[in-house]
């Protein structure tokens, strides 16, 4: 079935560091692709997404690009600050609208 | 816009009674929401799809007559959690969709954390 596998975490980096956290998919088809970003204690907030292809989804910072080549979407910012500490969650729909099918979740740490 | 709230935010509850969570779309029509459940450290796993007026479609190994789930308008569904066991304890979290608008974009809530004792 469809599935996606992220990094494991927790990530821990200093302020103002590179950040990646890989991304990949298996998919029988063409999904849309999304990164969803949770705050301690929260729902799930949409931070980005690509539904085609070479697609680059940005947002606050935050770029991911979909790759069809390598079934990716890794997740990446230039400089991170503390207030990105949260856990990121890729995931993958087959029908835009559809259920979502999420990663395992990947803990950001950033300290000061 | 496109917000979605769920009550209670937190729940404490004994062994063998039952618990109702709300998830309501407050500034767009819902016409699909999806049920979520989320334990400690873990990601995110589908529990039902349930769309207005018809019955929630659950995914396999969730039990439906436990997890009772209502979709009686476009803004609001509700998940009863019947006669529930220290074992139902986890991070409920709603997803609300609007099929008709053409953006396809699930809006989630900020979730229920239910306390089972």
């Amino acid at each position: 079935g469809d599935s996606v596998t992220q990094m494991e975490g927790p990530v821990t980096l200093s302020e103002e560091a590179f950040l990646t956290i890989n991304c990949t998919y298996t998919a029988t088809g063409y999904p849309s692709l999304f990164w969803y970003v949770q705050y301690p204690g929260e729902g799930l907030q949409l931070l980005l997404k690509a539904t085609k292809a070479d697609d680059k989804g940005s947002n606050k910072g935050f770029e991911a690009t979909y790759r069809k080549e390598t079934t990716s979407f890794h997740l990446e910012k230039g400089s991170v600050q503390v207030s990105d500490s949260a856990v990121y969650f890729c995931a993958l729909c087959m029908e835009y609208g559809n259920k979502l099918v999420f990663g395992a979740g990947t803990i950001l740490r950033v300290k000061s | 816009g496109a917000v979605v709230s769920q009550h209670p935010s937190r729940v404490i509850c004994k062994s063998g009674t039952s618990v109702k969570i709300e998830c309501r779309s407050l500034d767009f029509q819902a016409t699909t929401m999806f049920w979520y459940r989320q334990f400690p450290k873990q990601s995110l796993m589908l529990m039902a799809t349930s769309n207005e007026g018809s019955k929630a479609t659950y995914e396999q190994g969730v039990e439906k007559d436990k997890f009772l789930i209502n979709h009686a308008s476009l803004t609001l569904s509700t998940l009863t959690v019947t006669s529930a066991h220290p074992e139902d304890s986890s991070f409920y979290i709603c997803s609300a969709t609007n099929r008709g608008s053409g953006t396809y974009e699930q809006y989630f809530g900020p979730g229920t954390r239910l306390t089972v004792t």
